[in-house]
């Protein structure tokens, strides 16, 4: 299986900062790479897929990069209701496999 | 709007089967692939499995010896049954469509994500 792993497990910002999350994947998976936003007793909710295409609906605050096995989620300007956990996932190959998540809190 | 609804029991004893139905509403199950994933409490996301609207499956090998994905189209329906459970099975279970989408430039490629989240059912497993 390909490991996702994430980094940081956990930050604290504030309304208005600038936040980076960082996902690595074990292995290659080219542009394969989802990111969710969880909020608390909620679904995930697809972000951006294929590394750097924006979901529809999403705000354009939010931005993904990649750079061979890394890859990054950008939030500019954090709102209020950016503060939860997000998720990255590999769609490269079964099984389908998640970041273990980096929860995004207020400080 | 697609939407997608889990039912089933919150409490199964182990060694018992866990069976749960995933409806979906505001669209036709028709032309996609559809995932169970599961989220132990406090934990991360695990893929179980998706089924083509043809029927084709394919399971998370950890669990593949215990799942079974079925579809119902006359109902828009998917089910998860997953046996010999056991407290390492509690897990609030989502289902979701996998979106397979298309992009033609120099060299075509497709690539999929999970674009609709029911909004999960917490089954315990517990005598």
């Amino acid at each position: 299986d390909i490991q996702m792993t994430q980094s940081p497990s956990s930050l604290s910002a504030s309304v208005g900062d600038r936040v980076t999350i960082t996902c690595r994947a074990s292995q290659s998976i080219n542009s394969y790479l989802n990111w969710y936003q969880q909020r608390p007793g909620q679904a995930p909710k697809l972000l951006i897929c294929a590394a750097s295409r924006l979901q529809s609906g999403v705000p354009s605050r939010f931005s993904g990069s990649e750079s061979g096995t890394e890859f990054t989620l950008t939030i500019t300007n954090l709102q209020p209701e950016d503060f939860a956990t997000y998720f990255c996932q590999q769609s490269f190959v079964t099984p389908y496999t998640f970041g273990p998540g980096t929860k995004l809190e207020i400080k | 709007q697609v939407q997608l609804q889990e039912s089933g029991p919150g409490l199964v004893k182990p060694s018992e089967t866990l069976s749960l139905t995933c409806t979906v509403s505001g669209g036709s199950i028709s032309g996609y692939f559809w995932s169970w994933i599961r989220q132990p409490p406090g934990k991360g996301l695990e893929w179980i499995g998706y089924i083509y609207y043809s029927g084709s499956t394919s399971y998370n090998p950890s669990l593949k010896s215990r799942v079974t994905i079925s579809l119902d189209t006359s109902k828009n329906q998917l089910s998860l049954k997953l046996n010999s459970v056991t407290a390492a099975d509690t897990a609030v279970y989502y289902c979701a469509r996998l979106e397979r989408r298309w992009e033609y430039g120099d060299q075509p490629w497709s690539f999929n994500f999970f674009d609709y989240w029911g909004q999960g059912s917490l089954v315990t497993v517990s005598s």
